[in-house]
C-alpha cells in the first residue's frame, strides 16, 4: 500500500525557515516524480514545487521561487521542502504527493498533510 | 504562469447528473486530472488522463475533454459525493502546474 507521511510542520515566525519531510512507503521513490501542494485555511489547492525521479529537474510556482527548495534522498525514500523567508501568506497545510511516472507531475497519491502557521 | 478556470459551485438533487467544467488554454495538448476533497481530508484522485477512472472509484464518475474545456461528470449524484472538486494540469511546456480554483458540489 502506497503511503506518504509528512513531518516537520509547526509554528514559525515571519522571515523564518522550516524544512518539511515526506517519507514514502509501499513504493520505490526513485521511480516517481514528487510534488508539494499547499492549501491555505479555507482556500483551494495550490501547486508549490515538483521534482523528477532522479532529482535532476525541479519546478516552482511563482509564489515560492527563490525562497523554497525541493529535494529528495532516494536512498531514504524521502522528499524534502526547505522553506526560507517565510511570510504569513505561506500559512497552509502542506501536502506531499506522488507523480504517476518519473517525469510526470500528475498526482495519483497524497499524504495527509502537515500544518505550517507563519505568525509572530 | 498559467490558469485553469472552474465554476465556484454546482448544485444538483440526488440522482441528477452533475457536470463540472475546467477551462484552460493548454488543455488541447495536456491531460486534466480531477480530485475530490471532502472536508478535513486529503484530496483523492477520481479521474486521470481526462477520462480514466482509478480502481475503487464508482462508475458514476466520468471525464471528458474537448478543446480547451475538460469536464467531470457525476451521473446519478449521491449525497456522499458532496465535496470540493479540483482539476489539475500543466502549461503547454509542461513546466508550470496549476489547480483550478475548485468547485463545491452540493447534492440536496
Amino acid at each position: 500500500e502506497v503511503q506518504l507521511l509528512e513531518s516537520g510542520g509547526g509554528l514559525v515566525q515571519p522571515g523564518g525557515s522550516l524544512r518539511l519531510s515526506c517519507e514514502g512507503t509501499g513504493f520505490t521513490l526513485i521511480n516517481f516524480a514528487m510534488t508539494w501542494v499547499r492549501q491555505a485555511p479555507g482556500k483551494g489547492l495550490e501547486w508549490v514545487a515538483s521534482i523528477t525521479g532522479t532529482g535532476h529537474g525541479t519546478y516552482y510556482s511563482d509564489s515560492v521561487k527563490g525562497r523554497f527548495t525541493i529535494s529528495r534522498d532516494n536512498s531514504r525514500n524521502t522528499l524534502y521542502l526547505q522553506m526560507t523567508s517565510l511570510r504569513p501568506e505561506d500559512t497552509a497545510v502542506y501536502y506531499c504527493a506522488r507523480g504517476v511516472t518519473t517525469v510526470t507531475m500528475f498526482i495519483d497519491y497524497w499524504g495527509r498533510g502537515t500544518l505550517v502557521p507563519v505568525s509572530s | 504562469s498559467y490558469e485553469l478556470t472552474q465554476p465556484p459551485s454546482v448544485s444538483v438533487s440526488p440522482g441528477q447528473t452533475a457536470r463540472i467544467t475546467c477551462s484552460g488554454e493548454a488543455l488541447p495538448k495536456k491531460y486534466a486530472f480531477w480530485y475530490q476533497q471532502k472536508s478535513g481530508q486529503a484530496p483523492v484522485l477520481v479521474i486521470s488522463e481526462d477520462n480514466k477512472r482509478p480502481s475503487g472509484i464508482p462508475e458514476r464518475f466520468s471525464g471528458s475533454s474537448s478543446g480547451t474545456v475538460a469536464t467531470l461528470t457525476i451521473s446519478g449524484a449521491q449525497v456522499d459525493d458532496e465535496a470540493d472538486y479540483y482539476c489539475y494540469s500543466a502549461d503547454s511546456a509542461g513546466t508550470y502546474w496549476v489547480f483550478g480554483g475548485g468547485t463545491r458540489l452540493t447534492v440536496l
